[in-house]
């Protein structure tokens, strides 16, 4: 079965503190991932994806595909970052539809 | 810019009534979704259409029908409102195809039943 788990519900560090939401997904293939961002007041929206394998707003997350892990790091927080983060998954398909993990809320506190 | 809308931010309804949400894209879209995001389950795809007329189920589509009768827009239908479909309703589109095609997201309608 596709699935994709958030363990933490909240995440709270401090600014200038390194950053990491966790992800895993189960999945037989060869997924895409995603990171989705939703900042308050805001719609929800893509932050990245593992195939374009970009650096945005200082993340970045790397697939490992061992671990079936996507997780979202940062080294420095910023207190905007503060948000709801969705990590997602995408399988072999051509409708689009992807699988949305719990979300993980990420504090930064000043 | 994409620009997907929906027709109401904050909606209250009664038990047992007919309840509407309707959703636009203005970017030619062929993937339209509907979700629910409630606190600690994440987002939950309801139904999701790839195509006018077209219509799949998502995961949690009981108690809901849709409606894509023109490609820019997809209707979320309520047929008897239960207190627990309050919640916050999220609509979704994308273009059909290709590897990483983003979902754009409108910016929900927080639908509470009493």
């Amino acid at each position: 079965a596709q699935r994709v788990t958030q363990p933490e519900k909240l995440l709270s560090v401090f600014k200038g503190a390194p950053v990491e939401l966790k992800c895993n997904y189960s999945y037989s293939g060869s997924p895409e991932l995603f990171w989705y961002v939703q900042y308050s007041r805001q719609r929800l929206q893509l932050l990245l994806r593992h195939i374009s394998r970009e650096s945005i707003k200082g993340f970045t997350a790397d697939l490992n595909k061992g671990e079936t892990s996507f997780h979202l790091k940062k080294p420095f927080a910023q207190e905007e970052d503060s948000a709801m983060y969705y990590c997602a998954l995408r399988g072999v398909s051509n409708t689009g539809k992807l699988i949305f993990g719990q979300g993980t809320t990420l504090q930064v506190k000043p | 810019d994409v620009k997907v809308t929906q027709s109401s931010r904050y909606l209250v309804k009664r038990t047992g009534e007919k309840v509407f949400l309707e959703c636009v894209q203005d970017m030619d879209h062929e993937n339209m979704f509907w979700y629910r995001q409630d606190p600690g389950l994440g987002l939950r795809l309801i139904y999701f259409s790839y195509d006018v007329k077209m219509k799949e189920k998502g995961d949690i589509p009981e108690g809901y029908s849709v409606s894509r009768e023109k490609k820019e827009r997809f209707s979320l239908i309520l047929e008897s409102a239960s207190t627990n479909q309050t919640s916050m309703y999220l609509c979704a589109s994308s273009v059909s195809g290709g590897a990483g095609d983003t979902q754009y997201f409108g910016p929900g309608t927080r639908l509470t039943v009493l």
